[in-house]
């Protein structure tokens, strides 16, 4: 079965300063795209960024980057100079380029950014 | 603005009762996924069509049903609900397999209270 885990519920981080969640899967599938949503109190899930399984070069989004470790089916999302406005809910999610197109999602990681 | 509207925003009712909350999916999407989040949970999906057909289900309740109908707009039915289906209720599409995006886009939810 595929899988994606979250294994940090919560995490806070000083304003202005650089963290880092982190993100494992589990899939036989060798082609797929891994995405982080971004979820404010305001409870809207936005796309932060999306990677190609096929794509060795890290994806990057102006403040927000991953480290995507193939071999080792890790996908960590680092933020950078961070904003109060980071404050969500943060959201690991796979889909393999094959089968029924169904998304997994992980459990979630709880930021707080911190004046 | 994903493109994906979803309504009611809120729905208030009672034990027992049958709701019917709808979806439309941004253009030329095929796919459209429900989630059900409860407070402070992750995201938990319940259902995919593709083009109409059911292509993927979650644990969806025997209580609850959807449907896409030919024009793609889906709908999702509640029936003898119960306190514990009090949730925020996400649709989402996704452009169809092969396209260059890939991500799912998600409405803006309807927050379902029931009393």
């Amino acid at each position: 079965a595929q899988t994606v885990t979250q294994s940090q519920p919560e995490m806070s981080v000083q304003e202005a300063e650089t963290v880092t969640l982190s993100c494992t899967y589990d899939t036989s599938e060798n082609n797929y795209y891994l995405f982080w949503y971004k979820q404010p109190p305001s409870r809207q899930m936005i796309l932060v960024i999306r990677q190609e399984a096929y794509k060795q070069q890290n994806a990057t989004e102006n403040r927000f980057s991953v480290n995507f470790q193939k071999a080792a089916k890790s996908f960590s999302l680092k933020i950078s100079d961070s904003q109060l406005g980071d404050t969500a809910m943060y959201f690991c999610a796979f889909i393999p380029v094959s089968g029924t197109y169904k998304y997994i999602f992980g459990t979630g990681t709880r930021l707080k950014v911190l004046a | 603005d994903s493109g994906v509207t979803q309504t009611p925003k809120h729905l208030i009712t009672a034990t027992g009762q049958r709701v019917t909350l709808r979806c439309s999916p941004r253009s030329g999407d095929l796919s459209v996924y429900w989630y059900q989040q409860s407070l402070d949970q992750g995201l938990q999906f319940l259902i995919q069509y593709y083009n109409g057909e059911e292509r993927a289900k979650g644990n969806i309740l025997e209580r609850f049903s959807a449907q896409q109908f030919p024009d793609l707009h889906s709908e999702l039915n509640l029936s003898s609900l119960e306190l514990g289906d009090s949730a925020l209720y996400f649709c989402a599409s996704s452009p169809p397999p092969g396209s260059p995006a890939n991500e799912q886009f998600f409405g803006p939810g309807t927050r379902l209270t029931v009393l």
